[in-house]
């Protein structure tokens, strides 16, 4: 079945432990990107990989970091995690630059 | 700037009504369109697509069509049900993504 699996699917944490998200996906998509989910402020991203080795910088990319050594795989990575990034996460993939995008289950972290 | 303005919720309806969710963007390019539906507790799943002006989308009895002259792309429903009970997202994609806020949407027995 093609999908996107995000682990864990809940996460709490305290301020400052270092933590990572994983994401895969199994359709060979080139493309992948990471979103939070806030109340009233939608979707917003975080960042995004055209290919293997390439990321850039989303929206809100402050506090986070990301890499892409394989095409399938694009974890999330909090290296001192605070509080306001307590939100709920998604990791999405699409095969190129037009297509539609296939999203995960989403991620809902807690820092305390 | 690129931007998706959709109408803010909730919107509220008794099943069987008849439902339209604006979204009007503003975009510099030709990009595709995207409706995107949200379950409870799920990831964004795509509803329907277009990619040119004209196009019309349609999935699970849900329809938009990509007006280029108005810069819309409304979702509408003829006859909603309890299940259609999510949060409906708008989204256009040229070199960027960008989705709007969404809207929840309540139908009720």
């Amino acid at each position: 079945e093609a999908q996107v699996t995000q682990n864990p699917r809940y996460l709490i944490t305290v301020t400052g432990k270092k933590l990572t998200v994983t994401c895969s996906q199994n359709m060979n998509h080139e493309y992948m990107s990471w979103y939070r989910q806030d109340p009233g402020l939608g979707l917003r991203q975080i960042y995004y990989s055209m290919n293997v080795e390439v990321t850039d910088k989303g929206d809100v990319p402050e506090g986070y970091k990301v890499s892409r050594k394989e095409k399938r795989n694009f974890p999330l990575i909090l290296e001192s995690p605070s509080p306001n990034q307590t939100s709920l996460y998604f990791c999405a993939s699409s095969f190129e630059g037009s297509s539609p995008l296939h999203f995960g289950n989403g991620t809902r972290l807690t820092v305390t | 700037g690129d931007s998706v303005t959709q109408m803010e919720g909730p919107v509220t309806l008794s099943e069987e009504a008849f439902l339209t969710i604006n979204c009007t963007y503003t975009a510099t390019g030709y990009p595709s369109l995207f409706w995107y539906v949200q379950y409870p507790g799920e990831g964004l799943q795509l509803l329907l697509k277009a990619t040119k002006a004209d196009d019309k989308g349609s999935n699970k009895g849900f329809e938009a069509t990509y007006r280029k002259e108005t810069t819309s792309f409304h979702l509408e429903k003829g006859s909603v049900q309890v299940s259609d009970s999510a949060v409906y997202f708008c989204a256009f994609r040229d070199d960027k993504i960008i989705f709007g806020k969404g809207t929840r949407l309540h139908i009720l027995p």
